[in-house]
C-alpha cells in the first residue's frame, strides 16, 4: 500500500502549480482521498476531500476557489490543482487515503509528502 | 486558533501511562470517530488509532476512547519511541470540513 507525491516546487506568488498522488496496493475506485499540508513549523492543515467517485469535493475557506482536486481512476492518481498561490500555502502537502472505516473524518495510509514553497 | 483542542506538552517517564486529550463539541467530536496521528521529527504522519481501533502494526499499549466532546488517546507502559506529537482530528458537519487539533509534543523524559 503506498502513496507517492510528486510535483512540489518553487513557484511565484500569483502562480499554479498541479501535485499528483499516485496509489498503488489498495483500491484507489473505492476509497475516498484527502490532501493534508503542513507548513514549516506548524502543525496538520486539512486542505481537500474528493469522495470515492468524485461526485463530492470539500475545501476549507482558506484554499476555496483557488485550489480543486480531482482523481483519474485509469492512473490510480488523486491531483491537486494549485492557482493563485499566496506565501501562506508555503507547505509539505500529503496525500492521504481516507480511512475506509470512517466517511471522510479519518485518515489511513500517508504519502511521503512534496514541498510547495511560494516565493518571489 | 483550532477547532480542536489538545494540550501543548505532556511528559511522561518510560513505563509510565499518559492520556492525551482532544475537546471539540457536538458538530465534530460528539458526531465523528476521532483519528490520532503521530509524527515524529516532523516526519511523515502515521495514523495510530481511528474511533478505537488501532492500525495493524500499532503497538496494543496505544488506545482511544472518546466521551461526549472529548476523545483520549492513552498510552500505556511509555517507550522512548513514542516521543513525538500528536494531533488529533474529526469531520464538522457545521464547517462542512475536517478540522485538527493543534497538536501535543510528547516528551518521553
Amino acid at each position: 500500500v503506498q502513496l507517492v507525491e510528486s510535483g512540489g516546487g518553487v513557484v511565484q506568488p500569483g502562480g499554479s502549480l498541479r501535485l499528483s498522488c499516485a496509489a498503488s496496493g489498495f483500491s484507489f475506485t473505492t476509497s475516498g482521498m484527502h490532501w493534508v499540508r503542513q507548513a514549516p513549523g506548524k502543525g496538520l492543515e486539512w486542505v481537500t476531500f474528493i469522495r470515492y467517485d468524485g461526485t463530492k469535493k470539500y475545501y476549507p475557506d482558506s484554499v476555496k476557489g483557488r485550489f480543486t482536486i480531482s482523481r483519474d481512476t485509469s492512473k490510480n492518481t488523486l491531483y491537486l490543482q494549485m492557482n493563485s498561490l499566496r506565501a501562506e500555502d508555503t507547505a509539505v502537502y500529503y496525500c492521504a487515503k481516507d480511512h475506509p472505516s470512517g466517511d471522510r473524518d479519518g485518515f489511513d495510509i500517508w504519502g511521503q509528502g512534496t514541498m510547495v514553497t511560494v516565493s518571489s | 486558533q483550532s477547532a480542536l483542542t489538545q494540550e501543548a506538552s505532556v511528559s511522561g517517564t518510560v513505563g509510565q501511562k499518559v492520556t492525551l486529550s482532544c475537546t471539540g463539541n457536538s458538530n465534530n467530536i460528539g458526531s465523528y470517530a476521532v483519528g490520532w496521528y503521530q509524527q515524529i521529527s516532523h516526519g511523515v504522519p502515521k495514523t495510530v488509532m481511528f474511533g478505537n481501533s488501532p492500525p495493524s502494526g500499532i503497538p496494543d499499549r496505544f488506545s482511544g476512547s472518546k466521551s461526549g466532546t472529548t476523545a483520549s488517546l492513552t498510552i500505556s507502559g511509555l517507550q522512548p519511541e513514542d516521543e513525538a506529537d500528536y494531533y488529533c482530528s474529526t469531520w464538522d458537519n457545521s464547517l462542512s470540513a475536517v478540522v485538527f487539533g493543534g497538536g501535543t509534543k510528547l516528551t518521553v523524559l
